[in-house]
């Protein structure tokens, strides 16, 4: 069965500092991987994804993510956070598109910015 | 605009009740799935759908059934609703093989 690990469940960070959150995935073929970011009250907006080639993979707001495969790790990374940032972050895993799994969530991280 | 929209956006309503949550998408996609996030804001799959096959979550209650008129609907029907089913609903899409999931903005049911 697939899954995804988000060891942080809280994570406070200074505005203008960088950031890293973490994502663990188990996937049996080969996993696609997606960031979301929940504001408060808000759905669920697609940061990035990875489907295949470059391990880098670019988003919005100027978020990037690394995929290892050898550690299974997909991790959300930012070099200076911005008070706006502030959100519940989700990392996902499923099949590149339909499939009847959908998506797998972990539990998401929740960042705080402090001014 | 292209999207996934849900409604109603909140709904409260009484135990025992029977509701529904509409969704559609006019992004030509051809899976639809719900979506159930808990005050723990942990998302889980409830049902997808493709036209062809309805996959439901073990964990799901009966009460709970998705009904699909045609391929860019899938509304959510509940029955005798109860307390511990107040949570933030959401809609989505997909397309077989290409690219990622597309959600709607959410339904927040909330069961007094």
């Amino acid at each position: 069965a697939q899954s995804v690990t988000q060891p942080d469940i809280h994570i406070t960070v200074s505005e203008g500092a960088s950031l890293e959150l973490r994502c663990n995935y188990s996937y049996g073929a080969t996993p696609y991987l997606f960031w979301y970011v929940q504001s408060p009250g808000q759905g669920l907006q697609l940061l990035l994804k990875y489907f295949s080639g470059d391990t880098l993979v670019q988003g919005i707001k100027g978020f990037e993510a690394e995929f290892k495969r050898s550690q299974s790790s997909f991790n959300l990374r930012k070099p200076s956070v911005h008070w706006s940032d502030a959100a519940e972050y989700f990392c996902a895993v499923g099949a590149q598109g339909g499939g009847a799994d959908g998506l797998t969530f972990g539990k998401g991280t929740h960042l705080i910015i402090q001014p | 605009d292209t999207a996934v929209s849900q409604t109603p956006k909140y709904l409260v309503t009484q135990m025992g009740n029977d509701k529904s949550i509409k969704c559609e998408q006019n992004l030509g996609h051809d899976t639809m799935y719900w979506y159930k996030q808990d005050s723990k804001k942990f998302l889980k799959i409830m049902f997808s759908y493709n036209n062809k096959e309805l996959i439901i979550n073990e964990t799901v209650p009966n009460r709970f059934s998705p009904k699909s008129p045609d391929k860019a609907h899938l509304n959510l029907h509940i029955n005798s609703l109860e307390l511990g089913d107040s949570a933030v609903y959401f809609c989505a899409s997909s397309h077989t093989g290409l690219g990622g999931y597309t959600f709607g903005s959410g339904t927040r049911l909330t069961v007094v």
